[in-house]
């Protein structure tokens, strides 16, 4: 089956403090697509990457970094040098074949406050 | 900009009405997507569609109905609202290709008292 946890359910820090939000995943098809996506306050969800099975390669985009790792099931997400603005729930998910359909998996969310 | 359009932000009805949350996407999207989103759930899958007047079940789907009649239109109806339907409810779109990003309206959320 597929399963994505985000165990943190709730992190606090202050401004400009690094942070990493935790996402492991269980699925046994040998090819899958990770995601991670951002929703502030206003509701949307904001796509913020996207990560197939057989690149491993971490990723760095400004502040955000991405760290995937095959051997613990793992896609981790962390903010360098947070800012308030960063405050926002962070979902990741898991793409796999479902009931004969692809379909997207979400971890339960990890609420990110950045205190000033 | 992909764009997806959620009829209402708040709704507020009463129990046994028959509720209908309206969904628009203006990329020529393929596939369409409702999720509820439930604190320590997460979001959870309630139906999803693929192509016009196709529609498949998600993880659940009880209480709930769909109808996606043009491709830019996908609707979630619930037959008769119940208290547990009060939710947040997330409507997305994705291209026909396989794992490409949904792209997500700012959702309703839905009070049944």
């Amino acid at each position: 089956a597929q399963k994505v946890t985000q165990a943190q359910t709730e992190i606090s820090v202050v401004e400009k403090e690094d942070v990493t939000l935790d996402c492991v995943y269980e699925t046994r098809d040998t090819t899958y697509y990770l995601f991670w996506y951002k929703q502030p306050p206003s509701g949307e969800l904001v796509f913020l990457i996207r990560r197939n099975s057989f690149d491993e390669q971490n990723e760095i985009s400004g502040r955000y970094s991405w760290n995937f790792q095959k051997s613990t099931s793992s896609f981790n997400f962390t903010i360098t040098a947070s800012q308030v603005v960063d405050s926002a729930v962070y979902f990741c998910a898991l793409s796999g074949w479902i009931q004969g359909a692809q379909k997207l998996v979400f971890g339960q969310g990890t609420r990110l406050t950045i205190n000033p | 900009d992909v764009k997806v359009t959620q009829s209402s932000r708040y709704l507020v009805k009463r129990t046994g009405e028959k509720v209908f949350l309206e969904c628009v996407q203006d990329m020529d999207h393929e596939n369409m997507f409702w999720y509820r989103q439930d604190p320590g759930l997460g979001l959870r899958l309630i139906y999803f569609s693929y192509d016009v007047k196709m529609k498949e079940k998600g993880d659940i789907p009880e209480g709930y109905s769909v109808s996606r009649e043009k491709k830019e239109r996908f609707s979630l109806i619930l037959e008769s609202a119940s208290t547990n339907q009060t939710s947040m409810y997330l409507c997305a779109s994705s291209p026909g290709q396989g794992n490409s990003p949904l792209h997500f309206g700012n959702g309703t959320r839905l009070t049944v008292t």
